[in-house]
C-alpha cells in the first residue's frame, strides 16, 4: 500500500520567515506530486503540480520540488503572510498505473504577525 | 467559471435515510472522484470514474453508490445512511488522457453531511 507522509502535523512561524513543509512517499514509480491548500471550511485548492519528469514548479512566492529517488517532495514558501496560514496537503499520483491520487495527512500552518 | 460543483452544501439525515450527494464539472475532465474527509482520518477516495461509462471502489466503499450520469456529472447515493457517514464530502475532477500522464485535480467546495 503506499503511503504519503507529511511531518510535521503543524507548524507556527512568525511572519516573514521562509519556511519548508515536507511530504514523503514511500513508492518513488509516481505519476506526479500535487500540492494543495484547504481553508477551515473548505474545499483543496490546488498550488502546484510537478510531472514525474519535472524536478521543480513556482508560482509566485511558492516553490514546489520532486525527488523521486529518495521519495521526497518540499513546498518552499518565501516570505511568509499570515494569509499563508491553512492546511497544507500533498498527494502522490499515479502509484502502480493507478488514476487515484494518495494524500497526506497535512500540515497545519499558523503564521504569526 | 464554475469548475466543479457539490450540491447540497448541508445536509442533516436521520439513519435510515437516502440521499444523493450530485457534482458536475464543467472542464471538460475525463476522470472523477468522491472522497470524504474525517478528522485525524485525512482524505480517503471512496469511489471513482476513470472515464464516462465507468465505475471503480475506493479506499472505503462500502455503504455507497455511484452514478457517472455523463461526463459532466457523477453522483453519490447512501442508501442508509448510518451515524458512521457523517463527513464532509468532496468531489473532484481532473483531465487524465493518456497512461502515464494525469493532470491537475481539482475539487468542490465540499458537502458537509450530519447523520443523526
Amino acid at each position: 500500500k503506499q503511503e504519503v507522509t507529511q511531518i510535521p502535523a503543524a507548524l507556527s512561524v512568525p511572519e516573514g520567515e521562509n519556511l519548508v513543509l515536507n511530504c514523503s512517499f514511500t513508492d518513488s514509480a509516481i505519476y506526479n506530486l500535487q500540492w494543495f491548500r484547504q481553508d477551515p471550511g473548505k474545499g483543496l485548492t490546488s498550488l502546484l503540480l510537478i510531472q514525474s519528469s519535472q524536478r521543480e514548479q513556482t508560482s509566485g512566492r511558492l516553490n514546489a520540488s520532486l525527488d523521486k529517488s529518495s521519495g521526497r517532495s518540499t513546498l518552499y514558501i518565501a516570505a511568509s503572510q499570515p494569509g499563508d496560514s491553512a492546511t497544507y496537503l500533498c498527494a502522490g499520483g499515479g502509484f502502480q498505473g493507478a488514476q487515484k491520487l494518495v494524500f497526506g495527512q497535512g500540515t497545519r500552518l499558523t503564521i504569526n504577525p | 467559471n464554475a469548475g466543479v460543483t457539490q450540491t447540497p452544501k448541508f445536509q442533516v439525515l436521520k439513519t435510515g435515510q437516502s440521499m444523493t450527494l450530485q457534482c458536475a464539472q464543467d472542464m471538460n475532465h475525463n476522470s472523477m472522484y468522491w472522497y470524504r474527509q474525517d478528522p485525524g482520518m485525512g482524505l480517503r477516495l471512496i469511489y471513482y470514474s476513470a472515464s464516462e461509462g465507468t465505475t471503480d471502489k475506493g479506499e472505503v466503499p462500502n455503504g455507497y453508490n455511484v452514478s457517472r450520469l455523463n461526463k459532466r456529472e457523477f453522483s453519490l447515493r447512501l442508501e442508509s445512511a448510518a451515524p458512521s457517514q457523517t463527513s464532509v464530502y468532496f468531489c473532484a475532477s481532473k483531465f487524465s488522457p493518456l497512461a502515464g500522464f494525469t493532470g491537475e485535480l481539482f475539487f468542490g467546495e465540499g458537502s458537509r453531511l450530519t447523520v443523526l
